[in-house]
């Protein structure tokens, strides 16, 4: 089945404690994207990559990594958690070219103390 | 900058009748994709319909379809012969070709259908 898994699911950390939340895809897909959404905000790409080892920020990358090592994985780091970072978390993927369709994961909810 | 509004919070509608869900959104792009995406409770992101900017004529995904008015820069999505399934948040996006595959998203409208 093609799909964009993301774990973990949820997540409670504590403020300054690094995580990472992990995404893959099995799709073969060059893009992949990361957003974040906040009530009233809708979503909000926080970093992508068109290609392996080609990364690039988004529109709210403060406080956020990212690598691209593998086609597949995509994984996103919180090197120092702070509240404001708590929210809901979307990687997505597709293939490179204007209006692909993007395949969303389930989303990862996270809570930061 | 890119930006799309969704000006309805929240709305309701008895099963079996017809809801619209405004979206506007500010380009100065002439090349871009609309799309609706909706966000049922498991959070999940499913693609609803999409529309692009240079096809005047309107898309329709069975009881989904919307009404696209490019040069006031609207683009609603009317929900006919609403379903329980059918609540959900609703999100308003696009695509702007000079942006690559980035989508940008307006603030989402819940919908939710009474029995």
């Amino acid at each position: 089945e093609a799909q964009v898994t993301q774990n973990p699911r949820y997540l409670i950390t504590v403020t300054g404690k690094k995580l990472t939340v992990t995404c893959s895809q099995n799709m073969n897909h060059e893009y992949m994207s990361w957003y974040r959404q906040d009530p009233g905000l809708g979503l909000r790409q926080i970093y992508y990559s068109m290609n392996v080892e080609v990364t690039d920020k988004g529109d709210v990358p403060e406080g956020y990594k990212v690598s691209r090592k593998e086609k597949r994985n995509f994984p996103l780091i919180l090197e120092s958690p702070s509240p404001n970072q708590t929210s809901l978390y979307f990687c997505a993927s597709s293939l490179v070219g204007y209006a692909e369709t993007q395949y969303f994961g389930p989303g990862t909810r996270l809570l930061v103390l | 900058a890119q930006t799309v509004t969704q000006s309805q919070p929240e709305m309701s509608v008895q099963e079996a009748e017809t809801v619209t869900l405004s979206c506007t959104y500010d380009t100065s792009e002439n090349n871009y994709y609309l799309f609706w995406y909706k966000q049922p409770p498991s959070r999940q992101m499913i693609l609803v319909i999409r529309q692009e900017a240079y096809k005047q004529q309107n898309a329709t995904e069975n009881r989904f379809s919307v009404n696209f008015q490019k040069a006031a820069k609207s683009f609603s999505l009317k929900i006919s012969d609403s379903q329980l399934g059918d609540t959900a948040m609703y999100f308003c996006a696009f695509m702007i070709k000079a942006a690559g595959n980035k989508l940008t998203f307006g603030g989402g409208t819940r919908v939710l259908v009474k029995p």
